[in-house]
């Protein structure tokens, strides 16, 4: 199992510049979300699906967009890049029901805005 | 609102030094609460999940503890290798679909040889 993959591993943007952070995990896991880790913040939720068709926002939704037609990707879309939105970007998924819930993460995703 | 705060914000052990990081949190209702380890450069590491107070795990030199209101990570004995920063986080049981982990800042543990 290759867990939870994510590409590209690094990314420079230009400001209003849109791009789509791939994330696609093989362990058939319903629940896979989005993370931003910024330096002195603990990691925050962008968005997460509980599975195929289904997204909801997290605690940081704004100037995201994310979409989940099938259990293994969920594409992270950024519309029109801004500096606010350098960061590192965290994928993870897991399973659902008891004892089922831990969350596993991928490598990350470190986006420069300029 | 879920808070978790971490402590000591940063660590610094000589090797065979023995100590606890501490992770207290607020949240309506536990489900779980996770460790992770995670090193420069990297995602997170899943370590340990405790659902209940008084759940105790351990995993070589590390031990993580579980009360109503804090959990600890013990470190035994360290080694060099054992640096990183360790993330402590809290899952809410809102009867709902959302699996959300609210986050502390962490703890940067470094160990000296």
């Amino acid at each position: 199992n290759a867990g939870v993959t994510q590409t590209p591993k690094f990314q420079v943007l230009k400001t209003g510049q849109s791009m789509t952070l791939q994330c696609a995990q093989d362990m058939n896991h319903e629940y896979m979300s989005w993370y931003r880790q910024d330096p002195g913040m603990g990691l925050r939720l962008i968005h997460y699906s509980v599975g195929a068709g289904i997204t909801d926002q997290g605690e940081v939704p704004n100037g995201y967009n994310v979409s989940r037609s099938t259990t293994e990707d969920f594409p992270l879309r950024l519309l029109s890049a801004a500096p606010s939105q350098t960061s590192v970007y965290f994928c993870a998924s897991s399973g659902v029901g008891a004892n089922e819930e831990t969350q596993y993460f991928g490598p990350g995703t470190r986006l420069l805005v300029l | 609102e879920d808070q978790v705060t971490q402590s000591p914000e940063a660590l610094r052990l000589q090797e065979g030094e023995s100590s606890s990081l501490n992770c207290s949190y607020t949240v309506s209702g536990l489900r779980g609460l996770f460790w992770y380890r995670q090193d420069p450069g990297k995602g997170p590491e899943f370590l340990f999940t405790l659902y209940s107070a008084g759940e105790e795990k351990e995993k070589e030199r590390l031990k993580a503890t579980l009360t109503k209101k804090e959990s600890f990570l013990h470190i035994t004995a360290p080694k060099p290798e054992d640096s990183a920063t360790y993330l402590c986080a809290v899952q809410r049981n809102s009867g709902g679909s959302n699996y959300k982990l609210t986050f502390g800042k962490g703890t940067l543990l470094t160990v000296n040889p």
